[in-house]
């Protein structure tokens, strides 16, 4: 099994422009995860997804945030328009929720996102 | 709600040394607990786990004892490695009957062990 893919693994852009991170989730996984981390404040959860349904997106920090999931092997995560203040590592994550003992999440290599 | 209290960082160790990261948590009933670690570069992956009161997770030669009447999953070590330096997280999720999809972190322990 190849594990939670995500690209890209290193992003640069300006501020203002729009930015889109994807992820693939662990084959037969039915939950996915999007966290951001930064030195400030830890690890965050932003939204889930179950059975590509998002669940919860309290976490999301402001409207310019969003994600989707078309289908049950993609995820994307966008900000637009971006701001400095959202460069931080974007991880993507995946579970069998429910349906696994021990409710393990199995992290993908994160993006590490920098807005100039 | 569900509240995860770690030690605060960044300890650092000479090799051999033993370890301890202290994690405390607030939830009700009885949450799964679990420890992930990050090396640098790459995306947290579960450590350990334990899921009732008096369980023992190890691995690695890692273990943590979930003690339900001090709410507290200690991490520890007898001798440490330069390679266990990384992040440590301790986690928690609700009860299988409340729905438990969800975890909750806390801040993370940066650990550096210098030879």
């Amino acid at each position: 099994d190849a594990g939670v893919i995500q690209s890209p693994r290193h992003e640069v852009t300006e501020m203002g422009q729009e930015v889109t991170l994807r992820c693939k989730p662990i084959s037969g996984h039915d939950y996915l995860f999007w966290y951001r981390q930064t030195m400030m404040r830890g690890l965050e959860l932003l939204i889930y997804f179950n059975n590509n349904v998002p669940i919860d997106d309290s976490g999301m920090p402001e409207d310019r945030f969003s994600a989707k999931m078309p289908n049950a092997s993609f995820s994307t995560l966008k900000i637009q328009p971006s701001e400095p203040r959202d460069s931080a590592v974007y991880f993507c994550a995946s579970s069998l929720g429910l349906r696994s003992p021990y409710n393990e999440q199995f992290f993908g290599p994160g993006t590490r996102l920098t807005v100039l | 709600g569900n509240s995860v209290t770690q030690m605060e960082g960044p300890v650092t160790l000479s090799e051999e040394a033993f370890l301890t990261i202290n994690c405390t948590y607030t939830a009700t009933g009885y949450p799964s607990l679990f420890w992930y670690v990050q090396y640098p570069g790459e995306g947290l992956q579960l450590l350990l786990k334990a899921t009732k009161a008096d369980d023992k997770g190890s691995n690695k030669g890692f273990e943590a004892t979930y003690r339900k009447e001090t709410t507290s999953f200690h991490l520890e070590k007898g001798s440490v490695q330069v390679s266990d330096s990384a992040v440590y997280f301790c986690a928690l999720s609700r009860p299988p009957n409340f729905g438990n999809e969800k975890l909750t972190f806390g801040t993370g322990t940066r650990l550096t062990i210098i030879p």
